[in-house]
């Protein structure tokens, strides 16, 4: 079965600095990889996805993920933090599900950012 | 309306109470699921409909019942909850198959529940 992990529950930034954030997944195929990102109170919204192809995919509101097979990695990254960007941020690792298909979700790395 | 609509976005009910949650998507998917989100907790899937068959019951208690009468509409009937199931429920849609290169779950702003 499919699982996703991301080490860090909680990451504080400064607005302006850069930001990384970390996930790592096990799927025994191809993974179709995900970052959701969600404000309190709020349902989750897709920021970049990568299913193949260039391993470093662009998303939404500057964001960027880097796709590493050796390392079973699929990291978050922005350059510059906006005090808009704090949230919780969601790693997923999709897989066929009968005629559907499912997502699994990491436990989410909540981000603060500093004024 | 645009995306994927829950009603209500809070909802309190006692132990006894029948209700349920409604989710609408207009993004002309055919596959749409149920998750609970609760707190310190990963997202749990608890219901996927494909092409309005149920597809997974992802060994949920019955006093959740869903239904989806189309593609577009998905309920989660609940009775006699527990404290327990107070929970953000998040309702997705997305379409069924994934060869296109979509396959990513849209979601709607999930339903708050609490249950005394």
């Amino acid at each position: 079965a499919q699982s996703v992990t991301q080490p860090d529950i909680h990451i504080t930034v400064s607005e302006g600095a850069s930001l990384e954030l970390r996930c790592n997944y096990s799927y025994g195929a191809t993974p179709y990889l995900f970052w959701y990102v969600q404000s309190p109170g709020q349902g989750l919204q897709l920021l970049l996805k990568y299913f193949s192809g260039d391993t470093l995919v662009q998303g939404i509101k500057g964001f960027e993920a880097e796709f590493k097979r050796s390392q079973s990695s699929f990291n978050l990254r922005k350059p510059s933090v906006h005090w808009s960007d704090a949230a919780e941020y969601f790693c997923a690792v999709g897989a066929p599900l009968g005629s559907a298909r499912q997502l699994t979700f990491g436990s989410g790395t909540q981000l603060t950012v500093l004024p | 309306e645009t995306g994927v609509t829950q009603t209500p976005r809070h909802l309190v009910m006692g132990m006894t109470n029948k209700k349920s949650l409604k989710c609408e998507q207009h993004l002309g998917h055919n596959a749409m699921y149920w998750y609970k989100q609760s707190a310190k907790k990963p997202l749990e899937l608890m219901f996927v409909y494909s092409l309005e068959e149920r597809v997974e019951n992802n060994s949920v208690p019955s006093r959740f019942s869903p239904e989806c009468p189309n593609s577009s509409h998905l309920f989660l009937h609940l009775h006699t909850l527990q404290p327990e199931d107070s929970a953000l429920y998040l309702c997705a849609s997305s379409h069924h198959n994934w060869t296109s290169g979509g396959g990513e779950q849209f979601f709607g702003p999930g339903t708050r529940l609490t249950v005394l």
